[in-house]
């Protein structure tokens, strides 16, 4: 079936930077756009950016522009994002999601959680 | 643009019908406004996108409305699963935004 599957979670120390993937099985994972969106703890959803598996093409919040990298890997049909100089308000949820034909995102990863504390 | 969602919380009863708002700063294109039903501890589902088509597998009893600047998501027949926080998401100028959710309470 169509799904997401993210890395497990990480513990990082202040000023380390995390990578975090996310493969796509079920469906011809070059043809839609991935984004990833991280929700830190009882806060709500927060749009990081997305990359376009096809290209590499890449964009992002301007809040994480400097400071974030997403990459892919076709053969492997896995995104990857890197997010650095990590802070302690980075600590959330990230979620990877595929975006549909109309700008929604409708096949959602299951979460990494990454905690940043020293 | 920023979107604004009403009420911050709904306590409802199963059965009745929930109306939940989402009000964006400026018109907004409603091809590209999403809602999103989550529940503790599980990612975002998608319900409704171009503000009013179902997504795969959502019961008819959510519809979405709206255009310009104010959109509404309806559930009718309230079920105890519908206990959820639900959030409204656009797309606009490259950038996707979402609002900061509704908490839904089934008593």
């Amino acid at each position: 079936q169509v799904q997401l599957v993210q890395s497990g979670a990480e513990v990082k120390k202040p000023g380390a930077s995390v990578k975090v993937s996310c493969r796509a099985s079920g469906y011809a994972c070059t043809d839609y756009y991935v984004h990833w969106v991280r929700q830190a703890p009882g806060q709500g959803l927060e749009w990081m950016g997305w990359i376009n598996p096809k290209s590499g093409a890449t964009n992002s919040a301007q809040k994480f522009q400097g400071r974030v990298t997403m990459t892919r890997d076709t053969s492997m049909c896995t995104a990857y994002m890197d997010l650095r100089s990590l802070r302690s308000d980075d600590t959330a949820v990230y979620y990877c999601a595929r975006l549909n034909g109309l700008r929604a995102m409708d096949v959602w990863g299951q979460g990494t959680t990454v905690t940043v504390s020293s | 643009i920023l979107l604004t969602q009403s009420p911050d919380t709904l306590s409802l009863s199963p059965g009745e019908r929930a109306s939940l708002s989402c009000r964006a700063t400026q018109s907004v294109i409603s091809t590209y406004l999403a809602w999103y039903q989550q529940k503790p501890g599980q990612a975002p589902r998608l319900l409704i996108y171009g503000a009013s088509s179902r997504a795969s597998g959502i019961p008819d009893r959510f519809s979405g409305s709206g255009s310009e600047t104010d959109f509404t998501l309806t559930i009718s027949r309230l079920e105890p699963e519908d206990s959820a926080v639900y959030y409204c998401q656009h797309y606009g100028s490259s950038r996707y935004t979402f609002g900061q959710g509704t908490k839904l309470e089934i008593k």
